[in-house]
């Protein structure tokens, strides 16, 4: 079946723009999560969705990023007046629960950069 | 302050011998512990978990060791291929399903033919 799918793959944008990326998740999955991997860094937990609970906000770096799910599916991770060290691969991941544990599959990214 | 750590940036192995990736935490209420494998330009991908309840974990060619006790655990890669060249990120989770889960800087592995 298909998979996490995210776009657009490449953003390049001028610093002060606003952008917004895209996740579509796996059809069913519940818990929907952004991260963001910045050059020779780990992944960097940002936003966590589970059913329609209220998002787990704690990673978000500021108040510029903000992120929305709707009807529980697809995803938008918005950044209002980007800066240059916004640039970074963005990953968006879903779960599932698998017998006794649980695993996030994670889409291909979106590499942003802020010129 | 990093909770999950890998502190082996980097790991050559010959093609055949065994690659161990280690992993250390400092959060003790962290109770389930994954490995991800990413090759370039892609998202990573689930390779093997483990649950505090158990201490070893193994499969195919993949086995995760787990030590409570030393908030440590391994990757074992035996035996290593080329195609498991890629970046090696080790994960943790408190609270069961769908928590956060805090992810290590990586390591890559590099296997030589």
């Amino acid at each position: 079946g298909a998979g996490v799918s995210q776009s657009p793959s490449n953003k390049v944008t001028e610093k002060g723009k606003d952008v917004e990326l895209r996740c579509d998740p796996i059809s069913g999955h519940t818990a929907l999560y952004w991260y963001r991997q910045s050059l020779g860094q780990g992944l960097e937990f940002l936003i966590y969705f589970q059913g329609n609970s209220a998002p787990d906000k704690s990673g978000l770096p500021s108040d510029r990023f903000s992120a929305e799910r709707t009807g529980g599916s697809v995803s938008t991770l918005t950044i209002q007046r980007t800066q240059q060290e916004d640039s970074a691969v963005y990953l968006c991941a879903s779960s599932s629960r698998t017998g006794g544990g649980y695993e996030q599959y994670f889409g291909p990214g979106t590499r942003l950069t802020v010129t | 302050d990093q909770q999950v750590k890998q502190n082996s940036p980097s790991l050559s192995v010959q093609e055949g011998r065994i690659s161990i990736l280690n992993c250390d935490y400092t959060n003790s209420m962290f109770d389930y512990f994954l490995w991800y494998k990413k090759y370039p330009a892609e998202g990573p991908t689930f390779l093997i978990s483990i649950s505090s309840i158990k201490d070893k974990n193994e499969d195919g060619r993949f086995t995760v060791f787990l030590n409570k006790s030393a908030k440590h655990l391994s990757l074992h890669i035996v035996p290593s291929q080329p195609g498991d060249s890629a970046v090696y990120f080790c994960a943790a989770s408190t609270g069961g399903y769908g928590q956060n889960f805090v992810f290590g800087p990586g390591t890559r592995l590099s296997v030589l033919p």
